[in-house]
């Protein structure tokens, strides 16, 4: 059981928007900012958004976050092929004087 | 370019010790910016943060596995260790080693900007 709640499968066509949310609490979402983590099949996470809504320098801007309360969104627009992974957001959690994970969505392009 | 890479046993019997060293090249573990940390995923599963560790020594660690873990980190060969013991089935996982970046305020809105390309570990007698 993750600490940050995501809904387990997304799905989308190619062109289209998609997004996926995640859930969490007021010692985490609702105090910290929120990163995501991108993960291709067979590799290791790559971040993807950092502080809510920030792109590393590389990460094409179809790629967006945004955060409200204890609540996180991204949105993935112009949805292509290459953006089928799992897709995990994290925040420090102030409970656990650590950062915590939200269980992954994966993510199928149709 | 920053590269950290995870080196270890893949394989480790039931109730011994989990044994990982994260060298990085092309960069400097001794900053102030930066905490080295382990996160593990088991197969099929998702992401569980184990600990990190600063350029000091000073440590963080995952409460739940708080009393089986020891880090470690060794500045003059830029690289960083993790020992979980008394290990179980439950600990069998691909083990990443990443770089935090904290040079924000405060640290912990920090993130995980660099990753090793994880070592999958099997506990099994």
């Amino acid at each position: 059981q993750s600490v940050l709640t995501q809904p387990p499968s997304a799905s989308g066509t190619p062109g289209l928007r998609v997004t996926i949310s995640c859930s969490g609490s007021s010692s985490n979402i609702g105090s910290n900012t929120v990163n995501w983590y991108q993960q291709l099949p067979g590799a290791a996470p790559k971040l993807l958004i950092y502080t809510n809504d920030q792109r590393p320098s590389g990460v094409p801007d179809r790629f967006s976050g945004s955060k409200s309360g204890t609540s996180a969104s991204l949105a993935i627009s112009g949805l292509q092929s290459e953006d089928e992974a799992d897709y995990y957001c994290a925040a420090w959690d102030d409970s656990l004087n650590g950062p915590v994970f939200g269980g992954g969505t994966k993510l199928t392009v149709l | 370019q920053l590269q950290l890479q995870e080196s270890g046993p893949g394989l480790v019997k039931p109730s011994e010790t989990l044994s990982l060293t994260c060298t990085v090249s092309g960069g400097s573990i001794n900053s102030r910016s930066y905490y080295w940390g382990w996160i593990r995923q088991p197969p099929g599963k998702g992401l569980e943060w184990i600990g990190g560790i600063y350029y000091n020594g000073f440590t963080y660690q995952n409460p739940s596995l708080k009393s089986r873990i020891t880090l470690s980190v060794d500045t003059s060969n830029n690289h960083f260790s993790l020992k979980l013991s008394s290990v179980t089935a439950a600990d069998t996982a691909v083990y990443y080693c990443a770089r935090r970046n904290i040079d924000v305020v405060p640290a912990a809105m920090g993130w995980f900007d660099s990753w090793g390309q994880g070592t999958l570990v099997t506990v099994s007698s």
